[in-house]
């Protein structure tokens, strides 16, 4: 059975400071999602990725397979990017739909 | 597109109560799902649909029931509410591909009293 571990499970961070969030999982994956879930609650897709790094404005999201590891990096981070980060892996075996889903990071950045 | 929509927003029922929560997409999506978010606990996986008149169970199904009478809408069913339904309800669809994206509806706060 696949396992999603997410650190930190809470980060604080400055305005303007470079934040990583970690993702590792337990069994080879077909994809990686990353998700964010606004205070008001609405949840919406940043990334999938099944290999190397995938960039979106300020953000990043690495993964390496071999490792069965994925970060989600913010750059120049901002108080609009305060929210929860989700990561979910997806393969055959995982969950009734493929998918199993991480805790979350909530992170708040204060200006 | 609207993308994935679901009614109502916000729900109170008593214990025993029975209701719908309605999830539509209008993305033609054949994979839909729906899940539950507790404090503390990742999205779990209630119930899924691969396409029309095909559903299957996922992680917690018990309390639930779904239909898919077309490639549109999802409804889930809670048959008699209990408080330990109480939580956040996510409905999802994604075009069917082993790692499509996901698209989540905006969600529904149910409280059980």
């Amino acid at each position: 059975k696949n396992e999603v571990e997410q650190s930190p499970q809470n980060l604080t961070a400055q305005e303007g400071e470079f934040i990583t969030i970690n993702c590792s999982y337990s069994v080879g994956i077909s994809a990686l999602h990353w998700l964010q879930q606004h205070p008001g609650g609405g949840i919406v897709s940043l990334f999938m990725l099944s290999s190397g790094k995938k960039k979106h404005g300020r953000l990043i999201a690495t993964i390496n397979i071999q490792e069965k590891h994925s970060s989600l990096h913010i750059t120049a981070s901002h108080p609009r990017d305060s929210a929860v980060y989700i990561c979910a892996s997806f393969h055959t075996g995982g969950g009734a739909d493929g998918l199993t889903f991480g805790k979350g990071t909530h992170l708040i950045i204060q200006p | 597109n609207a993308g994935v929509t679901q009614t109502p927003k916000f729900q109170v029922l008593k214990t025993g109560q029975s209701m719908t929560l309605q999830c539509a997409q209008d993305m033609n999506h054949e994979y839909m799902s729906w899940y539950r978010q507790d404090p503390g606990m990742g999205l779990r996986l209630i119930h899924y649909s691969v396409g029309a008149g095909i559903t299957d169970q996922g992680e917690v199904p018990n309390g639930y029931n779904v239909s898919r009478s077309t490639t549109e809408d999802f409804p889930l069913r809670l048959l008699s509410a209990a408080p330990s339904q109480t939580s956040v309800y996510f409905c999802a669809s994604r075009a069917g591909g082993l790692a499509d994206t996901q698209y989540f509806g905006p969600g529904t706060r149910l409280t059980v009293l």
